[in-house]
């Protein structure tokens, strides 16, 4: 069964202080990574997809990377307007029509 | 490009009342989704269109959930005998092939007392 994973589940940082998301997943088959940003009482915002093992994008203080086996999500002197929480997604090759299979996501919180 | 929009974007009803939510996709995205989220949890698939034709739906949605999207635009969901469980955010998503990436709406949160 296809699942994703996301680690930690709550993470407080002071501002400039860099830190890691983690995204594990089991799928048979990877047809997309994707990453998205959530603010309270709001639906998801697009960051990043990725495809294959070694991938990596960037947005200002954002990079996520990818594995065969989880990706991760690195925040660079994060400030406090960074604060949301951070979900990943999977869509799997075998069945489904591009349906996105979520984690739980990680909450951030960014404090001065 | 305006976004995604849904309508209402709050929803408060008694149990066993019918609701319907509306989702406007992105103009010239072909496919439509729509997920239901409840609190400290991620997004969860209900159903998929591609154009007008409903491709597929989560053994998860019970058949008091039917969705449409009658002319390939815009899409209902409808929850019929509505239940305490169902309170959520229903959002909704939009893609245009070949790209996989889906945009989300804003979503519509459901509270039934």
């Amino acid at each position: 069964e296809d699942q994703v994973t996301q680690s930690p589940e709550a993470l407080r940082l002071q501002e400039g202080e860099s830190s890691s998301l983690n995204c594990s997943y089991t799928v048979s088959g990877l047809r997309g990574l994707f990453w998205y940003r959530q603010d309270p009482g709001k639906g998801p915002e697009f960051l990043f997809t990725l495809y294959s093992a070694g991938e990596e994008k960037e947005k200002e203080r954002l990079k996520a990377t990818l594995t065969k086996k989880e990706s991760f999500l690195h925040i660079t002197a994060p400030k406090p307007e960074d604060s949301a929480t951070y979900l990943c997604a999977v869509q799997s090759t075998s069945g489904g029509y591009n349906k996105l299979i979520f984690g739980a996501g990680t909450r951030l919180a960014v404090h001065p | 490009d305006t976004g995604v929009s849904q309508d209402p974007r709050h929803k408060i009803t008694k149990r066993g009342q019918n609701v319907t939510f509306r989702c406007d996709p992105i103009s010239e995205h072909n496919r439509l989704y729509w997920y239901r989220q409840t609190l400290g949890q991620g997004p969860e698939f209900l159903t998929y269109f591609q154009n007008e034709a409903q491709l597929e739906k989560s053994r998860l949605l019970s058949d008091r959930f039917s969705a449409e999207r009658p002319k390939g635009s815009f899409s209902t969901l409808e929850i019929q005998r509505t239940e305490q469980g169902d309170s959520a955010m229903y959002l909704c998503a939009s893609s245009a092939y070949p790209q996989e990436t889906q945009y989300f709406g804003p979503g519509t949160r459901l509270l039934v007392l």
